[in-house]
């Protein structure tokens, strides 16, 4: 069955210095990935995704994100964090077969601290 | 806006009540579905539609049912509310159920309690 995890209930990052926020996932098959911010009392908003092609994905607000299928990880990354990007991250997998059915992970709240 | 609208955002239901929460897109999506959302649980699936006249259970679905009568509205009942319902849901749609290219589109939750 497909499943995703994300192993941190929350990250801490100073303004200003790099942010990871970390997922691993089990699918079979090749998976379909998306990373999703939720802002305090708000839904999720869609950041980024991987269908297939380059490993390294760009997204919104300048996040990004590395598919590393040797490790089934799709970590979240953003080079230089800010205080803003503090919400709660979600990531998914999709769920095989015909449908759209997605998989989310627990969350991992980032908080930055100016 | 074209989007997700759901309503209400927030409620306060006594055990046993029955409520509908609505969800309506203007996107001319053909999947939507319900998700709620507990805190160290992330967000479960309730249950979800492919089309018009198509709807299946997710991973949750006990105590709610749902119906797609058009392409728009997804509405999500609440048969019997007990405590263990309270929670909030988000319904999110996406275009085409059968190529994931798009991602989803949420709206806005309802924050439902049960007392």
């Amino acid at each position: 069955a497909q499943s995703v995890a994300q192993p941190e209930d929350q990250v801490n990052v100073a303004e200003g210095n790099p942010l990871t926020v970390k997922c691993t996932y089990s699918v079979s098959g090749n998976p379909y990935l998306f990373w999703y911010v939720q802002y305090p009392n708000r839904g999720l908003q869609f950041l980024l995704k991987y269908i297939t092609g380059d490993n390294l994905v760009k997204g919104s607000y300048g996040f990004e994100a590395e598919f590393n299928k040797s490790q089934t990880s799709f970590h979240l990354k953003k080079p230089s964090a800010l205080v803003s990007d503090s919400a709660l991250y979600f990531c998914a997998v999709r769920q095989g077969g015909a449908t759209n059915k997605l998989i989310f992970g627990t969350g991992t709240l980032l908080a930055v601290q100016p | 806006n074209a989007g997700v609208t759901q309503t209400p955002k927030f409620q306060v239901l006594k055990t046993g009540q029955s409520m509908t929460l609505q969800c309506a897109q203007d996107m001319n999506h053909e999947y939507m579905s319900w998700y709620r959302q507990d805190p160290g649980m992330g967000l479960r699936l309730i249950h979800y539609s492919v089309g018009a006249g198509i709807t299946d259970q997710g991973e949750v679905p006990n105590g709610y049912n749902v119906s797609r009568s058009t392409t728009e509205d997804f509405p999500l009942r609440l048969l019997s509310a007990a405590p263990s319902q309270t929670s909030v849901y988000f319904c999110a749609s996406s275009y085409g159920y059968r190529v994931m290219s798009y991602g989803y589109t949420f709206g806005s939750g309802t924050r439902l309690t049960v007392v």
